[in-house]
């Protein structure tokens, strides 16, 4: 089955450790992003990735690193840079100029 | 500055219903904007798609009308169900480039 896989589905992390997060799309799609969510927010912009080698910073881009070696591939590195690292994590993918956008099941990242 | 607002408050509605729900957008002026399903725990997934040249689009139970003028889209669920029970997120592309800004999602509640 196509989709985005996302892991681990719960991370725990100690204060001044970083910590990588998995996302992995068999979609065939270009284009891949990183989302952060808190309670009663919006999803925000992390980076993003339009091709391989090459991303950009999105809103919230401080404390976060990411790398794109491979198409199918997005990993996500919080740092301990991130100053409020507890939150739900969301990779997403879409088509180049989508616009649909195709959503993990997240990474629930928990600062102990 | 730009801002996309939806309503805070869940929706509680009687099961049988139709529930609609208000996406407000300011400073943008998308091509297009998306609405997508989230429940509890659980990545986003994309429902419907309306452009700024249609006024109304449907798929199943759902409608999605989009009003350049008032910046404003509807989103319509008819003959509501238990399972349509979610947060209901809406999503707009400002600067045509695929990155996806959110609105902070609608909870609907359904009751039996």
């Amino acid at each position: 089955d196509g989709g985005i896989t996302q892991s681990p589905k719960y991370l725990f992390r100690k204060e001044g450790q970083n910590v990588t997060l998995s996302c992995e799309q068999n979609l065939n799609h270009d284009a891949m992003y990183w989302y952060r969510q808190d309670p009663g927010q919006g999803l925000r912009l992390i980076y993003y990735s339009q091709i391989v080698n090459d991303f950009q910073k999105g809103d919230i881009a401080e404390g976060y690193s990411v790398s794109r070696e491979k198409k199918e591939s997005f990993p996500l590195t919080v740092t301990s840079a991130q100053k409020n690292p507890t939150a739900f994590y969301l990779c997403a993918s879409s088509r180049d100029r989508g616009p649909e956008a195709f959503f993990g099941q997240g990474t629930r990242l928990t600062v102990v | 500055s730009q801002k996309i607002e939806q309503n805070s408050e869940a929706l509680n509605i009687q099961e049988g219903k139709t529930a609609t729900l208000t996406c407000n957008y300011t400073n943008y002026s998308p091509a297009y904007l998306q609405w997508y399903r989230q429940d509890p725990g659980r990545g986003p997934v994309f429902l419907l798609l309306i452009r700024e040249n249609e006024k109304e689009k449907r798929k199943e139970r759902l409608k999605v009308t989009f009003d350049t003028t008032l910046k404003q889209s509807l989103f319509h669920i008819t003959a509501s169900q238990p399972a349509d029970s979610a947060t209901y997120l809406c999503a707009l592309d400002p600067r045509g480039n695929n990155r996806l800004a959110f609105g902070k999602g609608n909870q609907v509640v359904v009751i039996p």
